[in-house]
């Protein structure tokens, strides 16, 4: 069964570094998500993307933040210098345009532990 | 702004006891409503979605939730609880929006983990 893979599993940065989080959604989906979730907090909504423009974004994805869909299958999340309080695991969804349009599928995640 | 409230951060039952997980909404008009499952280290994973029709919805392993609009709720229950039911369980919102639409965030309550004694 098709899934959404996220790379890496875990990374460690020091703060004010950039990292980069990388994403393959599935196939055939066209829409992207990512979300955060502090430990210990609630799964929170970042940015949702399509047609190669960000659909909407939430109060915390500021101007450090941004994504890119760089080729045909990878979507990326990039924080320009990290802060202690990025430390979360962030999520990677896509869903599809047809069939079960109203599911999004969730990656396993990417822990960031900003030191 | 759409909220989602599961009582009880953690949850424990026996095997094979009744398993109930409760979640409230508040929404200015009937939303879509999820139930994922997080096993350790793992992504979240879509147990069960209600977006029309019945308002009973059965959902994998097992688990099954009754959409209440009058309480606006989505109890998500299992009649038997196993050993690998032991997860973190969230429940989810996101608007009605028509299938090319670009939207459809979802809004996640705090979760409950699931604790099962043998």
């Amino acid at each position: 069964e098709p899934e959404v893979t996220q790379t890496p599993s875990h990374q460690v940065t020091q703060m004010g570094q950039e990292v980069i989080l990388r994403c393959v959604p599935i196939s055939n989906h066209l829409y992207f998500y990512w979300y955060r979730q502090i430990l210990g907090q609630k799964v929170e909504f970042l940015v949702s993307f399509y047609n190669n423009e960000i659909s909407e974004k939430s109060e915390i994805f500021d101007d450090q933040f941004s994504v890119e869909r760089p080729d045909g299958s990878n979507f990326t999340l990039k924080i320009r210098s990290t802060k202690l309080e990025d430390s979360a695991m962030y999520f990677c969804a896509s869903r599809p345009t047809g069939g079960e349009w109203e599911t999004q599928y969730f990656g396993p995640g990417t822990r960031l532990l900003v030191l | 702004a759409q909220s989602v409230t599961q009582l009880g951060s953690h949850v424990s039952v026996s095997e094979g006891a009744l398993v109930l997980l409760r979640c409230n909404y508040s929404s200015s008009v009937p939303p879509y409503l999820f139930w994922y499952v997080q096993y350790p280290n793992q992504g979240l994973q879509l147990l069960l979605k209600y977006t029309t029709g019945a308002t009973l919805v059965k959902g994998i392993n097992g688990f099954e939730a009754e959409f209440k609009k009058s309480e606006t709720s989505v109890h998500l229950t299992k009649p038997s609880a196993h050993m690998s039911d032991a997860a973190e369980y969230f429940c989810a919102v996101s608007d009605r929006v028509w299938a090319g639409g670009a939207g459809n965030m979802l809004t996640f309550g705090g979760g409950t983990r699931l604790m099962v004694k043998p």
